[in-house]
């Protein structure tokens, strides 16, 4: 089935630098990709919508400055959380719709990526 | 692991209720949620229900919780074409979604 992956999986830093997580769809292609974070024991929260070769579309309360996005291929999405603070400590989860092949309406999700900011 | 099973597609004509049902196997969640996505965006909640609950009412939706059973489910009452959508359950404690639930309105 369609399998997407992030990496890396954990990752501790310390506050002020930045992260970036990967997010990619081994076996299709996605011209749109979602990143959520989840806190603990709540709720998935849309962040942005990543859309192959343009800008992506930020939730509103999203800082588009902290959380940088970039969907430069049609199997690659990248978030970069930029001076990263413990508030940013947080699951991010993305997600990949199939340009065709598998169930175009379909979400497939990555496994996560847990970040700790020290 | 965490398993959630939700039946594939539900069709209701307009004006009807839909009900769409959801099992589950992890009973430690604090929280179970009801994620509603549309055609080409991402999950939004819609609904959650706190695990010591049975019932909780939002305007259209109501949602019962069987904790015994481990079920959950997701009431519409007077479904519109606007709620066409595909609609996840997820207990809080683990992010396993099933395939969710393809809901059809007919007008």
């Amino acid at each position: 089935g369609a399998v997407v992956s992030q990496h890396p999986s954990r990752v501790i830093c310390k506050s002020g630098t930045s992260v970036k997580i990967e997010c990619r769809s081994l076996d299709f292609q996605a011209t749109t990709m979602f990143w959520y974070r989840q806190f603990p024991k709540q709720s998935l929260m849309l962040m942005a919508t990543s859309n192959e070769g343009s800008k992506a579309t930020y939730e509103q309360g999203v800082e588009k400055d902290k959380f940088l996005i970039n969907h430069a291929s049609l199997t690659l999405s990248t978030l970069t959380v930029t001076s990263a603070h413990p508030e940013d400590s947080s699951f991010y989860i993305c997600s990949a719709i199939p340009q065709r092949g598998y169930d175009q309406e379909t979400q497939y999700f990555g496994p996560g990526t847990r970040l700790l900011v020290l | 692991g965490e398993d959630v099973e939700q039946s594939l597609f539900l069709s209701v004509r307009e004006g009807d209720s839909s009900v769409i049902n959801c099992t589950y196997t992890d009973s430690s969640s604090t929280y179970l949620y009801w994620y509603k996505q549309e055609p080409g965006a991402g999950l939004q909640l819609l609904t959650y229900i706190f695990s010591n609950m049975d019932m909780k009412q939002d305007q259209r939706l109501t949602v019962l919780l069987n904790k015994k059973d481990k079920h959950l489910s997701l009431r519409i009452a007077d479904t519109q074409t606007g709620d066409s959508a595909i609609y996840f359950c997820a207990p809080a404690a683990s992010l396993v979604f099933g395939k969710g639930t393809r809901l059809s309105v007919i007008a």
